[in-house]
C-alpha cells in the first residue's frame, strides 16, 4: 500500500463546476500538506500549502485537511478551461522527504 | 522573476551513452533535489542536496546515476551507461530548508525530457 493514495481520474467538468480532489494519507507524522497543479509538459508548482489541520482558501481554492481521518481535500469554485491540469498531493513530515500522490488528471470543459 | 532552469529541455539518445542533466536553482535556495517522472511511479525522489552537500541518493540506481552539486548555481544529474528504462522526466526543484527541515515548498523547473532507444 502507498504513503499517499489519489484517485488518478481522470475526471471532467462542465465550465463552472465545483471540482473536489481528494488524497488520503498513512503516515500519522505527516504534518505539512501541500498541492501542486501541473500542466501538460511543464513542472509542478505549489498551489495550496497547509501546516496541520484546518482549512484554507485562496480566490477560487480550497484545501481543508483532517489529520484525524487522514484525509485531505482541494476544492476549486467557478472552474474555468485554464484549471485543466493534473493535481498532485503531497505532504511532509517536516524532513526533507516529500510522498506525492499519483495526481489527479483534471479537464474543465468549456 | 525567479525560476528553477532546466537543460536540455528534451533528449533523445541511444543505449549505453552518457546523459548528463543541469539544473541552475533559484537564487538563495539552499535546497536542491532531483525528481524522476513516470506515468506508472509518479514523483520518485532521486536525491536531495543541502547547501552543495549531498544527503541523500537512495533513490538512485548507483552503479549508473550520480548527481553532483560543483557550486550554489549548478546541479547536475548523469546517467552513464543510459538504459531505455531511463526514458522519463526529470525534475529538478530547489526550496529553503532548515537544518534537517523541509516544509515541502518547492520550486520545480520545467524537466528534462529523456528518450533512450
Amino acid at each position: 500500500q502507498k504513503e499517499v493514495e489519489q484517485d488518478p481520474g481522470p475526471l471532467s467538468v462542465p465550465e463552472g463546476a465545483i471540482v473536489s480532489l481528494n488524497c488520503t494519507y498513512s503516515n500519522s507524522a505527516f504534518q505539512y500538506f501541500m498541492w501542486y497543479r501541473q500542466y501538460s509538459r511543464k513542472g509542478p508548482e505549489l498551489l495550496m500549502y497547509t501546516y496541520s489541520s484546518g482549512n484554507k482558501e485562496d480566490g477560487r481554492f480550497t484545501a481543508q485537511v483532517d489529520k484525524s481521518s487522514k484525509y485531505i481535500s482541494l476544492f476549486i469554485r467557478d472552474s474555468q478551461p485554464s484549471d485543466s491540469a493534473t493535481y498532485l498531493c503531497a505532504m511532509s513530515a517536516g524532513d526533507y522527504k516529500l510522498s506525492f500522490g499519483a495526481g489527479t488528471t483534471v479537464t474543465v470543459r468549456a | 522573476d525567479a525560476r528553477v532552469t532546466q537543460t536540455p529541455r528534451h533528449k533523445v539518445t541511444e543505449m549505453g551513452q552518457e546523459v548528463t542533466m543541469r539544473c541552475q536553482p533559484i537564487l538563495g535556495h539552499n535546497t536542491v533535489f532531483w525528481y524522476r517522472q513516470t506515468m506508472m511511479q509518479g514523483l520518485e525522489l532521486l536525491a536531495y542536496f543541502r547547501n552543495r552537500a549531498p544527503l541523500d541518493d537512495s533513490g538512485m540506481p548507483k552503479d549508473r546515476f550520480s548527481a553532483e552539486m560543483p557550486d550554489a548555481t549548478l546541479a547536475t544529474l548523469k546517467i552513464q551507461p543510459s538504459e531505455p528504462r531511463d526514458s522519463a522526466v526529470y525534475f529538478c526543484a530547489s526550496g529553503l530548508g532548515g537544518m534537517d527541515s523541509n516544509t515541502g515548498e518547492l520550486f520545480f523547473g520545467e524537466g528534462s525530457r529523456l528518450t533512450v532507444l
